[in-house]
């Protein structure tokens, strides 16, 4: 089974700086179509969670451009420029590549 | 606009099954495939299993031998039955459209 590591749990942040989480797996995520299904969700206090990222780089729909998802193979990185307010709460990676599998979470606060 | 809703007893007995509908609108299941992902009290997220748009199942390896998803496409629902219960399958669980549309969960406790 995949396992996605992610770092840091949690990443203090004071408003306007960049923040960065990392999201590693034990296997490539590269599907044998040649493309890999990295996702990222940010989930808010007492929501549920919202999908940021698709196929590692893709913002969805309505999210803005300070969130910028990289990464290739089995090492991927979410970063957001500039954190607001409503950015805060638990990031979590996931990958429909190999079964399905979230990340543990990287929650994301003020300092 | 698309919507999900989950509903199902908030409680259910240890050893018992648990039968969760998930009522959409907004969307054909016919065109869309529904998954549905739990989260314990605290804890992250876990991926359950999904219906795709064209009636086949997949399950997360580890629920597999205990969980079922079938829907009604007449009535715009999906359910998700999953039986032998225990108090670690106490979670919000939720019901999403191809992960990117969410319902707002059902908190499902299991206790005697």
């Amino acid at each position: 089974d995949v396992v996605l590591t992610q770092t840091p749990v949690a990443q203090p942040v004071t408003l306007g700086d960049q923040a960065s989480i990392s999201c590693r797996s034990s296997q490539s995520l590269v599907h044998s179509n040649g493309n890999t299904y990295l996702e990222w969700y940010l989930q808010k206090p007492g929501q549920s969670p919202q999908l940021l990222i698709y196929k590692v780089s893709n913002r969805f729909s309505g999210v803005p451009d300070r969130f910028i998802g990289s990464g290739s193979g089995s090492d991927f990185t979410l970063k957001i420029s500039r954190v607001e307010p409503e950015d805060l709460g638990v990031y979590y990676c996931f990958q429909a590549t190999h079964d399905r599998t979230f990340g543990g979470g990287t929650k994301l606060e003020l300092k | 606009q698309v919507q999900l809703k989950e509903s199902g007893p908030g409680l259910v007995q240890p050893s018992q099954t648990l039968s969760l509908t998930c009522t959409v609108s907004g969307f054909s299941l016919m065109d869309y495939s529904v998954h549905w992902v739990r989260q314990p009290p605290g804890k992250g997220l876990e991926w359950m299993g999904r219906m795709k748009y064209d009636g086949d199942t997949y399950y997360n390896s580890a629920l597999k031998s205990r969980l079922s998803i079938s829907r009604d496409t007449s009535k715009s629902q999906v359910f998700l039955k999953m039986n032998s219960l225990q108090t670690e399958d106490t979670a919000i669980y939720y019901c999403t459209r191809a992960m990117d549309a969410w319902g707002q969960g059902a908190s499902v406790t299991v206790s005697s």
